[in-house]
């Protein structure tokens, strides 16, 4: 099993659109989760991070279940701007940032 | 807003050359790493670096890689004798402690590394 997994996509959908985006993760000893944007050739770039009761920045909510070991992205209301590839992120507590991403999901949002 | 920058943004080498990609850290941050992205794969961990000393490597990092912080500033990621495998994007980062604790880990922008 992957140690990291994500909806393989990509996604296309139009402007104004409400996206959601599921990760599941397989090592039950990861202790921080994000959600970092990557656009082409780009850096990643940190989108929010998810803590356990949920949280919400504007128009993205993200979502934590750790007995499922699952994470969650929704964006509502998406924008052109929000076309990029969305990259579930996994690390353990101690491990000196030693990241474990996701493959990530494809977003284009269409005029 | 503070950056971690990397050097050369691309380079081209022959295969079974040595390559020096470069990176400066953000100038109060601590914690130092590689991660690499093969084209259309995901971003893996590479090393950390920590008290001028490796702090944790993955699988692959083998001894075809080193790295090094030779002065104050720079942290630097050598990959010796290149195979066409070693063909992909080398990200550096830095963070100012090695965990999340309301701590950010930034990364550079990378370098495209390409064995011809």
């Amino acid at each position: 099993r992957k140690e990291v997994e994500q909806d393989p996509g990509p996604f296309n959908v139009p402007e104004g659109a409400t996206v959601a985006f599921n990760c599941t993760y397989s090592n039950s000893a990861s202790q921080s989760f994000f959600w970092y944007r990557q656009d082409c050739r780009k850096e990643p770039k940190l989108l929010m991070s998810v803590y356990s009761s949920g949280n919400e920045d504007g128009r993205f909510t993200a979502q934590l279940n750790r007995a499922s070991q699952y994470i969650s992205l929704l964006i509502r209301d998406s924008k052109l701007s929000d076309s990029a590839t969305y990259l579930c992120v996994v690390n353990r507590e101690g491990s000196n940032y030693k990241l474990t991403f996701g493959k990530g999901t494809l977003l284009t949002v269409n005029p | 807003e503070p950056e971690v920058t990397q050097t050369p943004s691309h380079q081209v080498t022959q295969m079974g050359q040595e390559v020096i990609l470069h990176c400066v850290p953000i100038s109060n941050h601590l914690y130092f790493y590689w991660y690499r992205q093969i084209l259309g794969q995901k971003v893996e961990f590479l090393v950390s670096f920590y008290n001028n000393e490796i702090s944790e490597k993955s699988e692959i990092f083998d001894d075809q890689f080193s790295v090094e912080r030779p002065d104050g500033s720079n942290f630097t990621l050598k990959i010796r004798s290149t195979k066409l495998e070693d063909s992909a994007m080398y990200f550096c980062a830095s963070s100012r402690e090695g965990t999340f604790r309301g701590n950010t880990i930034y990364f550079g922008e990378g370098s495209w590394l390409t064995v011809v």
